[in-house]
């Protein structure tokens, strides 16, 4: 069965530090990749996306993700992070050819502290 | 400019009570999905509709769980005989379709559901 696997359900850093947060995918086709970000007491909203082309996908708020076919995975990236960016952050995966069904990872909750 | 909008966000029901809960998806998109969020989980997947047609309703736990989009804008969920592991935040989206590309699909902020 298709799956998400984000490797960290709890981050905690302090302003300026960098993040990385992982996520692998189970699925032997073409793929499009997201990572959306749910801010306190908001909806999920897409943070960025990777359907063909670069494999360094930019996204909003200085994030960026990097696809890596052979090792499955979309690794999400933020050389400096802020207060502001304290939210949960969930990696999805659509397989292409169809209509744009996505399966999340169980989500990565991040907390940054002053 | 509205987004997709959910009603109602907070629902508690008494086991064994019926549900619907609503979603409004943006104007002109014809794709529309629910999901359904447990606590500390990501979203899963339950159903879509492109217009009126219910194309896939694979995620669909139980036959309790009745989606409709009879005029291919506003949708209904419905939980019959609520049970307390249907508790969940339910999440409702929407995209606009272009029928050999993916594109995003935005999001309601949820209906959080509990069942006593």
């Amino acid at each position: 069965a298709q799956s998400v696997s984000q490797h960290n359900h709890h981050v905690i850093l302090s302003e300026a530090a960098s993040l990385e947060l992982g996520c692998n995918y189970s699925y032997g086709g073409t793929v499009n990749l997201f990572w959306y970000v749910q801010y306190p007491g908001q909806h999920l909203q897409l943070l960025l996306k990777y359907f063909s082309g670069d494999p360094l996908v930019k996204g909003i708020k200085g994030f960026e993700a990097e696809f890596i076919k052979s090792k499955f995975s979309f690794n999400l990236r933020k050389p400096s992070v802020q207060w502001s960016d304290t939210a949960e952050y969930f990696c999805a995966v659509n397989p292409s050819g169809g209509y744009n069904k996505l399966i999340f990872g169980a989500g990565t909750r991040l907390a940054v502290h002053p | 400019g509205a987004g997709v909008s959910q009603s109602p966000r907070y629902k508690v029901a008494k086991r064994g009570q019926d549900v619907a809960l609503r979603c409004d998806p943006i104007s002109g998109h014809v794709s529309l999905f629910w999901y359904q969020q447990a606590l500390g989980q990501g979203p899963e997947f339950l159903t879509y509709f492109q217009n009126e047609a219910q194309l896939d309703k694979s995620g669909l736990p139980s036959d309790r769980f009745f989606a409709e989009r009879p005029e291919g804008s506003v949708s209904t969920l419905k939980i019959q005989r609520t049970q307390q592991e249907d508790s969940a935040v339910y999440l409702c989206a929407s995209s606009f379709f272009t029928g050999h590309l993916n594109t995003e699909a935005f999001f309601g902020q949820g209906t959080r559901l509990t069942v006593v």
